[in-house]
């Protein structure tokens, strides 16, 4: 079975520090990973996926197989950023369909 | 392009009656996958239709669940004879085949179901 772990449900930083969402997953097979935010009042968006290796709005993620982890990294968090963050993979057994995490919230205070 | 369209936002129902959810795709994609994201959850799957099929509907309840994507119009997610534990949020997301790993799924702003 595929699942996708988010350990830490609440994060917050304080402007321009380093932050860091964990992402875990279990799936037998090469996944795919994606990073999705939604920011307030606003609907659910792909800000990432591994296979396209870019860095958007500053964050990054790699994709650890040997760990099965993608954590979602920034180096100078913004204010802009707090949103809520899910991880989620799509497998080829299981076609297209996401497993997404439970999600985290992220803050960054002034 | 105005992106994948859900109505209701907000859709209240009383125990025992139907909510029928709709779904307008974004233009051009053929792909429509539902997601159920009940209080303190994240998203879980529910099913992926192409016009006038099922794909994949392992994540669908086996009772009162139904979903339908025709040629024409919008896909629809059908709870029949609703209980409290279907007060959640669901959201619709539509994608277009690009033949590269999984498509990108673009979300809806969900409909909000509560049941009293």
């Amino acid at each position: 079975a595929q699942r996708v772990t988010q350990p830490e449900k609440l994060l917050s930083v304080f402007k321009g520090a380093p932050v860091e969402l964990k992402c875990n997953y279990s799936y037998s097979g090469s996944p795919e990973l994606f990073w999705y935010v939604q920011y307030s009042r606003q609907r659910l968006q792909l800000l990432l996926r591994h296979i396209s290796r870019e860095s958007i709005k500053g964050f990054t993620a790699d994709l650890n197989k040997g760990e099965t982890s993608f954590h979602l990294k920034k180096p100078f968090a913004q204010e802009e950023d707090s949103a809520m963050y899910y991880c989620a993979l799509s497998g080829y057994t299981s076609g297209s369909r996401l497993t997404f995490g439970e999600g985290t919230q992220l803050t960054v205070n002034p | 392009n105005a992106g994948v369209m859900q109505n209701p936002r907000h859709l209240v129902r009383r125990r025992g009656q139907e909510a029928r959810l709709r779904c307008s795709p974004m233009k051009g994609h053929s792909h429509v996958y539902w997601y159920r994201q009940l209080p303190e959850e994240g998203l879980k799957f529910m099913v992926y239709l192409q016009k006038e099929n099922i794909i994949d509907e392992s994540g669908m309840p086996k009772e009162r669940f139904s979903a339908e994507f025709p040629k024409e119009g919008p896909s629809i997610l059908r709870i029949q004879q609703v209980v409290r534990g279907d007060s959640a949020a669901y959201f619709c997301a539509s994608s277009r085949p690009s033949g590269e790993g999984t498509d990108t799924q673009y979300f809806g702003p969900g409909t909000r179901l509560t049941v009293l």
